[in-house]
């Protein structure tokens, strides 16, 4: 069965405690995989696009990389407004037009 | 501004009370989809569209239905909403299919 799995859960940081979020997922085939932020009460917003081992994307403070079986998403230097749950999404191959979701882990930033 | 504008934002209504939400998107976008997050579930795909009058089933459809009769609009109907179907709808479009999305506001359901 394919699936995508977050983890931690929750996570709490400092201000400026860097740290990772991790995305694996057991998929038949992947065509690509996404990042989302959502902040409370709001509809998610697209982070990243990486399709293949080894790519990387930045943006700020936020970075991703991507393996064959799971993704990170790394955070440097943390500031309070990153607050906000982070998604994974994993778009299959073969011709499915299905995106799955992970569960989301939820950050916050504590100055 | 580019945007998905879903409308309510927030509904209560009692168990068989058909209701529909609309959503409309301003992009020209040919993709359109329809999700539901509940706690510890995460986002899952009721119906979506490849482009007008082309619907399929996502991961959870029973209980719903959708049309696309136009490009921008993708409404969501529920026939006989019932318990089960409290929850956050959202509704989400891009230029070719899924993976980077454009999400609504998501209207919360409560179905008592």
């Amino acid at each position: 069965e394919d699936q995508v799995t977050q983890s931690p859960e929750a996570l709490r940081l400092q201000e400026g405690e860097s740290s990772s979020l991790n995305c694996s997922y057991t998929v038949s085939g992947l065509r690509g995989l996404f990042w989302y932020r959502q902040d409370p009460g709001k509809g998610p917003e697209f982070l990243f696009t990486l399709y293949s081992a080894g790519e990387e994307k930045e943006k700020e403070r936020l970075k991703a990389t991507l393996t064959k079986k799971e993704s990170f998403l790394h955070i440097t230097a943390p500031k309070p407004e990153d607050s906000a749950t982070y998604l994974c999404a994993v778009l299959l191959s073969g011709g499915y037009n299905k995106l799955i979701f992970g569960a989301g882990t939820r950050l916050a930033v504590h100055p | 501004e580019a945007q998905v504008t879903q409308n309510p934002r927030y509904l209560i209504t009692v168990t068989g009370k058909k209701l529909t939400v609309t959503c409309s998107q301003n992009m020209n976008h040919e993709y359109m989809s329809w999700y539901r997050q509940d706690p510890g579930l995460g986002l899952r795909q009721i119906y979506y569209s490849m482009n007008v009058e082309v619907t399929d089933k996502g991961d959870v459809p029973e209980g719903y239905k959708v049309s696309r009769k136009e490009k921008r609009n993708f409404p969501l109907i529920l026939e006989s909403p019932s318990p089960n179907q409290t929850s956050l709808y959202f509704c989400a479009s891009s230029f070719v299919g899924p993976g980077e999305l454009f999400f609504g506001e998501g209207s919360r359901l409560t179905v008592l």
